[in-house]
């Protein structure tokens, strides 16, 4: 089936290590976030791929990095991770048209846990 | 940073009832979304709204967009079992990016 797929999709780290979370999207779309929630906070941006070749930060970028591998492909990178980056990690993408309000079609997800 | 306002915040409901939730925000949108999640998965577009005063549905939701355009209701009628989950507004400003805002959620516990 057509959609957004997230590797892997539980994860344990300690404290100090890295990890990068990877997203593959099969549907052609332009555009490509990343989001993670946490219990009463909703879904807060990370980082967004308006486009292949660009990469912005959104509300809550620090202690993550991204890179837009190609038009499918948007990987979440932890460099030195924290308990505090302990959340759930969604990928979405969207397409980007004359009306730029299709919406984000979600992966499944990606818990992490930093111990 | 813009805030998305949702409520209630949870709430029980006796199956066969109908559910009322909104979204409220501080800016104005020229879009607004609802979508849910079930447990364990990633959230669902369930309704997109692209115009103030728009009313639209999708079997059992009813979802507007607010004639301010700073606010969006979301209906459910009948409710059922399967109707459980968290229910999320999201909304996309007239400035022209690519990003939407979400509201921290509604979380629907339907009792059989």
């Amino acid at each position: 089936n057509a959609g957004v797929t997230q590797t892997p999709k539980f994860q344990v780290l300690k404290t100090g290590q890295s990890m990068t979370l990877q997203c593959a999207q099969d549907m052609n779309h332009n555009s490509m976030y990343w989001y993670r929630q946490d219990p009463g906070m909703g879904l807060r941006l990370i980082y967004y791929s308006a486009s292949e070749g660009t990469t912005d930060k959104g509300e809550v970028p620090n202690g993550y990095n991204v890179s837009r591998l190609n038009k499918r492909e948007f990987s979440l990178r932890l460099e030195s991770a924290a308990p505090s980056q302990t959340s759930v990690y969604f990928c979405a993408s969207s397409e980007r048209g004359s009306r730029s309000n299709y919406g984000y079609t979600f992966g499944s997800g990606t818990r992490l846990t930093v111990v | 940073g813009q805030q998305l306002n949702q409520s209630p915040q949870s709430m029980f409901i006796q199956e066969g009832e109908d559910v009322s939730m909104n979204c409220t925000s501080s800016s104005i949108f020229n879009t607004w979304l609802w979508y849910k999640q079930d447990p364990g998965e990633g959230p669902v577009l369930l309704i997109a709204l692209y115009k103030a005063g728009e009313l639209t549905s999708n079997g059992r939701l009813t979802a507007q967009f607010g004639i301010t355009r700073k606010d969006s209701f979301l209906n459910i009628s009948a409710s059922i079992p399967s109707d459980v989950g968290i229910y999320f507004c999201a909304g996309q400003t007239s400035s022209g990016t690519y990003k939407y805002i979400f509201g921290t959620g509604t979380r629907l516990k339907v009792l059989a």
